[in-house]
Formats: structure tokens, sequence, C-alpha cells
């Protein structure tokens, strides 16, 4: 499947590192998230983009910033992360035209926090 | 958001054999929707029930939703091992809460 991808698919950053994440999805959607997957716990939402606007910002602190300049593109602005921010960050995008449409998932940049 | 609770957490099976794998919740749910996540992969959508008492079958997969709309099942019958991976529910309330999902490994 090649409709939503993220790079890095890896990536080990120190504590005092700033990098990004990408994801695009060729889908044509209106909706982007990013979710993160830490092992043994549930997949968290950590932001909810509808047409280039945050509408969801699930309490994640701020050395997480999003981006999301088109449809088509949203970035994580990582910077002076901590280790247990070490986890599986997935994009996914969706048709947002009722609270019912199915999400579709990149696969996924593995973060290690050192 | 909604909240759901998935069991078992883990399930091992051999193979040929069926199982189940359950998703709770207290409250009344709008949908549910099923997704698989095969290991070192990402979740990919399998389902979505939305109606009370709705039964939806894919091949050996079969989902239920529950007359209260409070749970919902996936039964798989005749496990095989292109079976493993981690099942999620999740509800979508304009966003998707997941459960902790089952973990399925298949004894050949």
């Amino acid at each position: 499947e090649t409709g939503v991808t993220q790079t890095p698919r890896h990536l080990v950053m120190g504590m005092t590192n700033k990098k990004s994440l990408k994801c695009e999805q060729h889908l044509g959607h209106n909706a982007m998230y990013w979710y993160k997957q830490s092992a043994k716990k549930p997949l968290e939402l950590m932001f909810v983009y509808n047409f280039k606007e945050q509408t969801e910002n699930n309490s994640v602190p701020s050395r997480f910033s999003p981006e999301c300049p088109n449809s088509s593109h949203l970035f994580l602005h990582l910077h002076t992360l901590q280790p247990e921010d070490s986890a599986l960050y997935l994009c996914a995008s969706s048709q947002r035209t009722s609270g019912t449409d199915t999400q579709y998932f990149g696969p996924g940049t593995r973060l290690t926090v050192l | 958001g909604q909240q759901v609770m998935q069991i078992p957490q883990y399930q091992h099976v051999q193979e040929g054999e069926d199982f189940t794998t359950y998703c709770n919740s207290s409250t009344t749910l709008s949908n549910i929707q099923w997704y698989k996540q095969r290991p070192g992969g990402h979740p990919v959508f399998l389902i979505q029930l939305v109606k009370s008492g709705e039964v939806k079958k894919q091949k050996r997969l079969t989902f239920q939703f529950g007359e209260a709309k409070k749970n919902s099942s996936l039964h798989i019958t005749a496990t095989q091992t292109t079976d493993v991976g981690t099942y999620f529910c999740a509800v979508n309330d304009y966003k998707l809460s997941f459960g902790a999902g089952t973990t399925v490994t298949v004894r050949a």
C-alpha cells in the first residue's frame, strides 16, 4: 500500500536534537492524524487536522509540534525529546464526511530517543 | 472519547482452531471499527459496524455488533498462520479511540 507514506522509517536522536517526521497522503483525503504507539499501550491519538486546520490536540507536550501546510502533507517537529518518547509514530488520513470515516495508516516512523 | 476494552490481551491458537476476541464498552457506541496490525506493520482497516445486532463476514472472519451496541466480537474460524497479528477495535466519534488490542499467535 502506498496511499500514505512516512519518512524516515527509522530515527535515532539524542535528547538535544531537533528532527522532523514527514507524512504524505495520496488519497485525496481532507483529514490527517498523528498517533503514538508505545509498547504495551493502546494507540494514542496526538493531533487531528481537518482541511489543514488543527481540530484536536490530545494534551500532547509542546516538544511535539505539528504542521500541516496542505491537506496532503503533515509534519511532526520534534525537539528536546525524552527517552519515554521512543515509540512508533503513525500518520493516518481519512475523508472526513461523517464520524464514521475509515482511516488509512502509513507504515510509521520508529523513533528511538537516547 | 468513548472507551473500549478488549479481551483477551493475548490469544495463542492452534492452527485450524477457532477463536473469538471481544470489545466491550460501558456506554452505547455509535459504531465499531476493527483493524489488524501485522508484526512490524501498521493498522489496516478491516470492517465497520454501525447497526444494532449487525453481523458482517469476511471469508473466515465474522464481526458482530451487540444488540445494545455496547460490545462487539471478532470470530475467526480455522485459524491460519496469516492470521497472526494484533486486532484492534476502535470507536470513531470524529476521532478514533482504540482498544488495547488482542495479539494473536498461531501454533503450527
